[in-house]
């Protein structure tokens, strides 16, 4: 079984909607999510991290998990141009090896 | 404050020969990762340095790829007798603790192509 599960996309929203990206992750005593954000031809950046189950809102971005489900969301309210890239999921299994999804693609439609 | 740094920024060599990749991680950082990217996938995790020791090297695909880190800084990421499948980007990142509470913060990669 994968340890981190993303649907790769693309995933293509029109400007000013709502993206909803998820991902679900094998192990259960995982304790902090990540998201990071990877625009074509560029390292990755963090732009969310959530450690309690519920809703994390920072802008236009809020992260949901839940902890049960093991399942951890980003949604990206009034969505812009600007937003198109590869979000990675990434939640800390315990150790210091941190491992990513493979990412799904989103692509903003103006 | 300079971010993460890498060199080069893009190496071809031949199928057979040996390449050394630097990374430069932000100063006062104890931890450094070496992920690999190939063309539209995900990050493939190395190995990860805390401060000089490399707890886990169970990410580096054979004996033919081995990294150093030393004065807790500069670390190098070496791969011997390079094949066409070690084509991809070598990301490398910092952070300034345990990633657990810490961000990473990648620097922009080192294209390697092997011919």
């Amino acid at each position: 079984q994968k340890e981190v599960e993303q649907n790769s996309g693309p995933l293509s929203v029109p400007e000013g909607a709502i993206a909803s990206l998820n991902c679900t992750y094998s192990d259960r005593g995982s304790q902090s999510f990540f998201w990071y954000r990877q625009y074509s031809g560029k390292s990755p950046e963090l732009i969310m991290s959530i450690y309690s189950n519920g809703d994390k809102e920072d802008g236009r971005f809020t992260a949901q998990l839940n902890k049960a489900s093991q399942y951890v969301s980003l949604l990206i309210r009034d969505s812009q141009p600007s937003d198109s890239a590869t979000y990675l999921c990434s939640p800390h299994f315990g150790n210091e090896k941190l491992t990513f999804g493979t990412g799904t693609r989103l692509t903003i439609i103006p | 404050g300079a971010g993460v740094s890498q060199s080069p920024s893009n190496k071809v060599t031949e199928k057979g020969k040996d390449v050394e990749l630097r990374c430069d991680p932000i100063s006062g950082h104890t931890a450094l990762y070496w992920y690999r990217q190939s063309l539209g996938q995900g990050l493939e995790f190395l190995i990860y340095f805390q401060g000089n020791s490399a707890p886990d090297k169970s990410g580096l695909p054979s004996d033919r790829f081995s990294a150093e880190r030393t004065g807790g800084s500069v670390s190098t990421l070496t791969i011997q007798r390079t094949q066409q499948e070690d084509s991809a980007v070598y990301l490398c990142a910092s952070s300034r603790g345990l990633v657990a509470y810490n961000e990473l913060f990648f620097g922009p990669g080192t294209r390697l192509t092997v011919l």
